[in-house]
């Protein structure tokens, strides 16, 4: 069954460093996504992407954040620099199409900055 | 804008009862709505979705869920409960966008524990 991967599983970054999050959809989706969730709270909406653009981005996604598409399989998110609240399990999403179509979700990155 | 509302954060059922998970939802906009588990350190899995074809939504392990729109509400049951049943709960609502995307707005979660 195809299923969205992501990579790594954990990270642990210090302060102020850049990371970089990956993610690879499922081959036949066109849109995909970014949530998160820390610790404790529910699943926040960050980002969602198709046709290499931004089509939507919460107010939490701010200059920090950034997604790219830098090839044909891979969905990346970069923090530019990380703060101690940015702290969360990061999940990637990918779906076929529009409204009703179900997002499958990966198994996140748990992001640890310190 | 969508929002979910998941009354209370924390069930406890025992094995072999009736698990009651619920959910309201506010949109403006007929919704589509969800329900996701997530198991421990594991994604989201998709239990069911509802999108306007039948108010009675039969999704895997046994779960379904009642979209009552006098109610706005779509509570997740199950008939018995088994420990594997052991997770968070999730009730999400999604509409249109812009672009179509159907960003997911999700509710608090539900923590369902199974006494033996």
């Amino acid at each position: 069954e195809p299923e969205v991967t992501q990579t790594p599983s954990h990270q642990v970054t210090q302060m102020g460093q850049e990371v970089i999050l990956r993610c690879v959809p499922i081959s036949n989706h066109l849109y995909f996504y970014w949530y998160r969730q820390i610790l404790g709270q529910k699943v926040e909406f960050l980002v969602s992407f198709y046709n290499n653009e931004i089509s939507e981005k919460s107010e939490i996604f701010d200059d920090q954040f950034s997604v790219e598409r830098p090839d044909g399989s891979n969905f990346t998110l970069k923090i530019r620099s990380t703060k101690l609240e940015d702290s969360a399990m990061y999940f990637c999403a990918s779906s076929e199409g529009r409204m009703n179509t179900e997002a499958f979700f990966g198994q996140g990155t748990r992001l640890t900055v310190v | 804008a969508q929002s979910v509302t998941q009354l209370g954060s924390h069930v406890s059922v025992s094995e072999g009862a009736l698990v009651l998970l619920r959910c309201n939802y506010s949109s403006s906009v007929p919704p589509y709505l969800f329900w996701y588990v997530q198991y421990p350190n594991q994604g989201l899995q998709l239990l069911l979705k509802y999108t306007s074809a039948a108010t009675l939504v039969k999704g895997i392990n046994g779960f379904e869920a009642e979209f009552k729109k006098s109610e706005t509400s779509f509570h997740l049951t199950k008939p018995s409960a088994h420990m594997s049943d052991a997770a968070e709960y999730f009730c999400a609502v999604s509409g249109t966008t812009n672009f179509g995307n159907e960003k997911l707005t999700f509710g608090t979660g539900t923590r369902l524990t199974i006494i033996p």
